[in-house]
């Protein structure tokens, strides 16, 4: 039972263009999400985050947007940058879960120059 | 980057042998978690410790354990490695409450032949 899910495993985009990363997730008990960008050999990196009290979180070029009644949050990049391709997964977590998170399986972003 | 360390950064053993991974921490923080990575997956959690000698499990325990006798160190035990656990592990920390970004050592991967 998969209950964050990230629908497209790639996406490719031009440089300085919009990237979009869509997740959904089907567990309603989930209140906060976040996003995360892993490069190879890395661990995944912290990137940005939101509560289910706010609609919209902006930092620098990322902006995640959440619409609880779709149970759907999606990343926005702009512009994308070829330094920005790697693989991003969403996370969510809920309620008293000793941070716990579930993830969805990732999207490559590949951004051309 | 936030001090986690993770030893060995990549083994070779055979099915039936006990491999035991380890996590460092210089944060000082509470909480402590074990993932997997295996495509089409993303991140799966293994198991987690809220502190000194208090852990649960995650979603995909079953052949795991885990021990952590100080704040810093959090272990991870194969029993008896199986080459369904070939895999990427993933250690992760989080801050004072468990509403922080958990932040993710570089990974170890593991083979088992």
């Amino acid at each position: 039972d998969q209950q964050v899910k990230q629908n497209s495993p790639s996406l490719s985009v031009q440089e300085g263009r919009i990237s979009i990363l869509n997740c959904d997730y089907t567990n309603s008990m989930f209140d906060y999400f976040l996003w995360y960008k892993k490069y190879p050999a890395e661990g995944p990196t912290f990137l940005i985050s939101i509560s289910s009290i706010k609609d919209k979180n902006e930092d620098g070029r990322f902006t995640v947007f959440l619409n609880k009644s779709a149970k759907h949050l999606s990343l926005h990049i702009v512009p994308s940058q070829p330094g920005d391709s790697a693989v991003y997964f969403c996370a969510a977590k809920g309620g008293t879960s000793y941070g716990k998170l579930t993830f969805g399986q990732g999207t490559i972003l590949t951004v051309h120059p | 980057d936030a001090g986690i360390t993770q030893s060995p950064r990549h083994k070779v053993t055979e099915t039936g042998t006990p491999v035991t991974l380890r996590c460092h921490q210089t944060e000082n923080h509470r909480y402590m978690y074990w993932y997997r990575q295996d495509p089409g997956h993303g991140l799966r959690l293994i198991h987690y410790s809220y502190g000194v000698k208090d852990t649960d499990k995650g979603e995909v325990s079953d052949g795991y354990s885990v021990s952590r006798s100080k704040t810093e160190d959090f272990l991870l035990t194969l029993e008896s490695a199986t080459s369904s656990q070939t895999s990427v592990y993933f250690c992760a920390i989080s801050g004072r409450d468990s509403n922080q970004p958990q932040h993710f050592g570089d990974g170890t991967r593991l083979s088992i032949l």
